[in-house]
Formats: C-alpha cells, structure tokens, sequence
C-alpha cells in the first residue's frame, strides 16, 4: 500500500459542485502539502500544514479550502469548482524530525471540471 | 519572491549520448531537490542536495548544488531508454518553512 493515499484519484464534476479531496499518511510524517500541476506550469503550492493547528496559504490558495483532520489526514476542498480548476493535485508530506525538506508525493487526484 | 528556471524544457536526445539540465533559482537557499516523474504518475525523489558543493550520483545521473552561483546540474551519462521523463528541480528557501518551489520541469526523451 502506499504511504501516501489520495482519493478519489480521479473525478469528473461540473461546474459550481463543492469538491473534496482527501489524503491520509502512514508515514508518521508532520508536514503535509497540497500541490496542483499543470501542463507546463510545474507543481504549484495550494496549502501546507504542520500540524493539526497550523494551517498556512501557499502560492494559489484562491478558491480552495483545506481541513488537518488528524496528523495523518489533510483534506482539499473546492467550495464551487470551476473549469480553471481542472488539474492534476497532488498531496505530500515532510518529516520536520529529519528535516531534510524532502517531499514525498501521494499518486494524484485528476480533477476535470466541466 | 523565488523564481526557479529550468532549462531547456524540453530535450529530445538519442541513446548512448551525454547531456545536462540546469537549474537556476533567484534567491539564496542552500537545499535543492530533484525529481522525476512518469506520464500520468507521481513524482519520485531522485537527490537531495543539501549544502554547496553537494554532489551525488544514482547510476547514470548526477546532480550538484553551487549555492553561491545559485545553480544545480543534472547530467545524464550515456543516456537509455528508460530515462526518459519529465525532471523538476525545487528549491527549498526557508528550511521548510514554505515547502518547495518547483520549476516548470524538463520533458526528457530518448530515442533508441
């Protein structure tokens, strides 16, 4: 199993639907990030969190909400999604004991808005 | 604000042949990453640089940091098939504190 699961890992949904993407960690790791990709434009940085009181904007953090459940869980909302949004999202997470920096990805979740 | 740019973006080379990706970033950070990523997959971590003049090696890539001229180099040795990808560098500017930067990536063919 991975260490970093992301569901649903691909979704279809129209425009003005709230959309939620989950993603849970068995890495033990702090740190956990949401990305979205784009064709050309690299990863760009949505939210981060190091820990379940700590939420903190990223570069693109217009349209998107986001919720640190547990250590283990950090969740990306799109309150009313719109096409723009259509992307591909990815989750990682950081261990801030070793702190290396390195980011290690969930597998993506492909989001097509219609 | 950071800026990281790599070049070129896009590389079509053959087997058997060297080559080198760079990667330029606009402020002071001594921690690089690069990863690699497969059409339609998640990105794995190749290297870690972590101070100047870091250096490593996984068979046929190598990667190293000049903070002060603000620059990693991929270098691919006699490059296969299997290599072919798409490349980003990211640049951690804070310790952490920001995550990381990412460049736009260099596609990577190799032909047989």
């Amino acid at each position: 199993d991975a260490d970093v699961t992301q569901t649903p890992r691909n979704r279809i949904t129209k425009t003005g639907k709230r959309i939620m993407l989950e993603c849970s960690q068995t890495k033990g790791h702090d740190r956990m990030y949401w990305y979205r990709q784009d064709p050309g434009l690299g990863l760009r940085l949505i939210y981060y969190s190091f820990d379940v009181k700590d939420i903190n904007k990223g570069e693109i953090s217009d349209g998107y909400s986001v919720s640190r459940q547990a250590q283990a869980k950090f969740s990306l909302s799109l309150e009313s999604a719109i096409p723009n949004q259509t992307a591909l999202y990815f989750c990682a997470t950081s261990d801030m004991g070793r702190d290396t920096g390195e980011l290690f990805f969930g597998e993506g979740s492909r989001l097509t808005v219609l | 604000e950071l800026k990281v740019e790599q070049n070129p973006l896009f590389l079509s080379m053959q087997e058997g042949k060297n080559y080198t990706i760079y990667c330029n970033y606009s402020t002071t950070s001594d921690r690089l990453y690069w990863y690699r990523q497969d059409p339609g997959k998640s990105l794995e971590s190749l290297f870690v640089l972590l101070s100047n003049g870091a250096v490593k090696q996984e068979g046929r890539l190598m990667a190293s940091l000049d903070t002060k001229a603000r620059l990693s180099t991929l270098h691919i040795t006699a490059a296969v098939h299997d290599l072919s990808a798409t490349y980003f560098c990211a640049v951690d500017m804070r310790g952490g504190a920001d995550g990381l930067t990412f460049g736009k990536g260099t596609h990577l063919i190799i032909q047989p």
